[in-house]
């Protein structure tokens, strides 16, 4: 809900624009990344994944780009949407490790 | 198929007043776990569980109690309620720990709690 997204950074875009939302990692033996959409309301929802071995990896219309140089992900979505208007996070964890961490987020907010 | 399944929407509480949070799945998933979520942070592990009889600490479990007597169901316990468990908490059942597609984790729509 709205309590979730304060003190949240905020990007707005037009609708059809693309969409660039940052995520930096704190754990540099971390090798495996989720990214979660969260719609006001509802739970987070995964959306796709990326192993270390990778640095880009595409699903319909969102890629994720991973540099571990500097423990840095993006999420990119193509010709966003209203429908994509949400708060994104990203979730890091070692492949076989037992726990997941969890960002903060990132507001989206498309203007149509 | 109902997915996670989350009961009550809305609850609040006065100081000390004790509830249960529900949360079932029907996906025949082992791994259930309970997080809560505070404005400007990430979700946090309260306690989790690896198949019906197992529970586990998370991150933040004092103040919470869990039990997993069947596999479909999780319910988290409240046993003081205090001002610092307002939040929003989320239940999620999962194929394994750790989540490998997008598939294979389930979050319900979570309980917004307010303790007065």
């Amino acid at each position: 809900g709205e309590s979730v997204g304060l003190h949240l950074p905020t990007l707005s875009v037009q609708e059809g624009d693309n969409s660039i939302i940052n995520c930096a990692y704190s754990n540099s033996a971390s090798d495996y990344f989720i990214w979660y959409k969260q719609e006001s309301g509802k739970g987070p929802q995964f959306i796709i994944d990326i192993r270390s071995n990778m640095d880009k990896r595409q699903g319909q219309r969102v890629t994720v780009l991973l540099n571990k140089t500097v423990k840095h992900l993006s999420l990119q979505i193509a010709a966003t949407q209203p429908g994509d208007s949400a708060v994104y996070f990203c979730a890091e964890t070692m492949e076989y490790g037992n726990k997941l961490v969890f960002g903060a987020g990132t507001i989206l907010r498309v203007k149509s | 198929n109902a997915g996670v399944t989350q009961t009550p929407k809305f609850q609040v509480l006065k100081t000390g007043q004790s509830m249960t949070l529900q949360c079932a799945q029907d996906m025949n998933h082992e791994y259930m776990s309970w997080y809560r979520q505070d404005p400007g942070m990430g979700l946090r592990l309260i306690h989790y569980s690896v198949g019906a009889g197992i529970t586990d600490q998370g991150e933040v479990p004092n103040g919470y109690n869990v039990s997993r007597s069947t596999t479909e169901d999780f319910p988290l316990r409240l046993l003081s309620a205090a001002p610092s468990q307002t939040s929003v908490y989320f239940c999620a059942s999962s194929l394994a720990r750790i989540p490998r597609s997008t598939d294979t984790q389930y979050f319900g729509p979570g309980t917004r709690l307010t303790v007065l």
